[in-house]
């Protein structure tokens, strides 16, 4: 096992709804990154959080929202879900060390249904 | 386009086989390469890292071609725990650790 953990594991949301997902990194880690990834697709890259800041986007909208606690620990907060919104929600947790990344490692993910 | 390519397959080869998995990616910054493996419905993990000259780990080796931006994974003597998608991936300069990933290459070993 990483050490990255997710929850919950499944969720079932409602179009027009709001959801907060969780990510516990591993320790000694303090950079968060989270994913979409949907059927048949690799995953997307959301954001990522380093030492509490948004440290880079990718092309979500801002009604994707997170944050980073002093633990390291992070929240990926979804408005307005849409049908298209479901997806597996992967976070990867690794050191960013001046300008050296360690390997990430990724949490087993949440499984997101928009109905 | 988007910004690495893979052949999605799915590659069906018998135990003992040799298959080969090809990637592309578009962006001539980017500066670190990898291999996932993802099994069903689990967590992507990391099977190898890329490198100019190539490495080699047991069964695999990967190769990367900067000129060609084209990154390469052989599985020799495929087994069947080798059963599940391949993804590239690729990390920009300057982006921290934001990770590219291929759309994945479903490989089955059959016995």
């Amino acid at each position: 096992e990483t050490g990255v953990t997710q929850s919950p594991t499944h969720l079932i949301k409602t179009r027009g709804q709001q959801v907060t997902l969780r990510c516990s990194s591993q320790s000694g880690h303090n950079t968060v990154s989270w994913y979409q990834q949907a059927l048949g697709q690799g995953p997307q890259f959301i954001f990522q959080y380093y030492r509490e800041e948004e440290n880079g986007r990718g092309n979500f909208p801002p009604r994707f929202s997170g944050l980073q606690f002093p633990n390291y620990s992070s929240e990926l907060n979804v408005n307005a879900l849409e049908l298209d919104d479901s997806a597996l929600y992967l976070c990867a947790s690794n050191t960013l060390e001046g300008k050296m990344n360690t390997e990430a490692f990724f949490g087993q993910g949440t499984r997101l249904t928009v109905v | 386009r988007k910004e690495v390519e893979q052949d999605p397959g799915p590659f069906n080869v018998p135990e003992g086989a040799t298959v080969a998995f090809n990637c592309t990616y578009s962006n001539s910054a980017s500066q670190s390469f990898f291999w996932y493996r993802q099994d069903c419905r689990k967590e992507p993990k990391l099977l190898m890292s890329v490198y100019s000259s190539g490495n080699e780990d047991g069964r695999f080796t990967a190769q990367l071609n900067r000129a060609s931006q084209y990154i390469s994974l052989l599985i020799r003597d495929s087994k069947l725990s080798d059963s599940a998608t391949y993804l590239c991936v690729v990390n920009m300069r300057n982006s921290g650790y934001a990770l590219n990933f291929g759309k994945g290459t479903s490989l089955l070993v059959t016995p």
